[in-house]
């Protein structure tokens, strides 16, 4: 069965702009997270949605927001772009919210110029 | 919060030695997986393993949750194992409901 897609893979911004990354999970995966890679920070939470609901944030300014749909389909917007927000953006499923497989998507290149 | 710690930050290996990479979390976990991310930026799931010991191939993993370790075995190693290989951790309920909390990661460079 089809994985985590993720849209767009690679995309270039500049600074004030703004920015919404898609992300299909695996066909009955109802919880979706959304993490943020730079080199510097490593791997970093962002939020978790399960059944609509946003059931977890990690310590990122409120320009970074997401949405999940009826369906599990989730998107994440980042607003007023910074320099700083270039990264990889990484999405990921699971079943259920807490203790199961978690599987990652292909990602999102982000670069803002 | 919860420190996740993996080592070593560097492997250099030949074609066809073994590795151990060891990931040490600092509280009680009911998930935790590794993770090699590929040269596109994928993280590929090798084991769900919050306690127990599994394998798959040339690779095993083994997690002792009392002591708060987990071990990723890669035996005969091929150059097509290199990469990075992340440890995370999703702490017991509270405020890391949901989350996974990574390790920096150990970069495993398999020369032929």
């Amino acid at each position: 069965k089809a994985g985590v897609t993720q849209t767009p893979r690679y995309l270039i911004k500049t600074r004030g702009q703004q920015v919404t990354l898609s992300c299909s999970p695996i066909s009955g995966h109802r919880s979706v997270s959304w993490y943020q890679q730079t080199p510097g920070q490593g791997l970093q939470f962002l939020f978790e949605y399960f059944s609509e609901t946003q059931r977890n944030k990690g310590n990122f300014p409120g320009r970074f927001s997401g949405r999940q749909f009826s369906n599990s389909r989730s998107e994440m917007n980042v607003s007023t772009l910074e320099l700083g927000d270039s990264a990889l953006y990484l999405c990921a499923s699971s079943r259920t919210v807490s203790g199961n497989t978690i599987y990652f998507g292909e990602g999102s290149w982000l670069t803002v110029v | 919060g919860i420190q996740v710690e993996q080592s070593p930050p560097d492997l250099i290996l030949q074609e066809g030695a073994n590795s151990t990479l060891r990931c040490n979390f600092s509280d009680s976990v009911n998930n935790l997986q590794w993770f090699h991310q590929n040269p596109w930026g994928q993280l590929i799931n090798l084991f769900y393993i919050p306690s127990g010991t599994k394998q798959n191939g040339r690779l095993s993993a083994t997690t002792v949750a009392t002591e708060r370790y987990s071990l990723l075995y890669i035996s005969s190693s091929q150059t097509t194992d290199s990469g990075v290989y992340f440890c995370a951790v999703e702490l017991v309920g509270g405020t890391s409901y949901g989350k996974l909390t990574f390790g920096q990661g150990t970069i495993l460079t398999v020369h032929p």
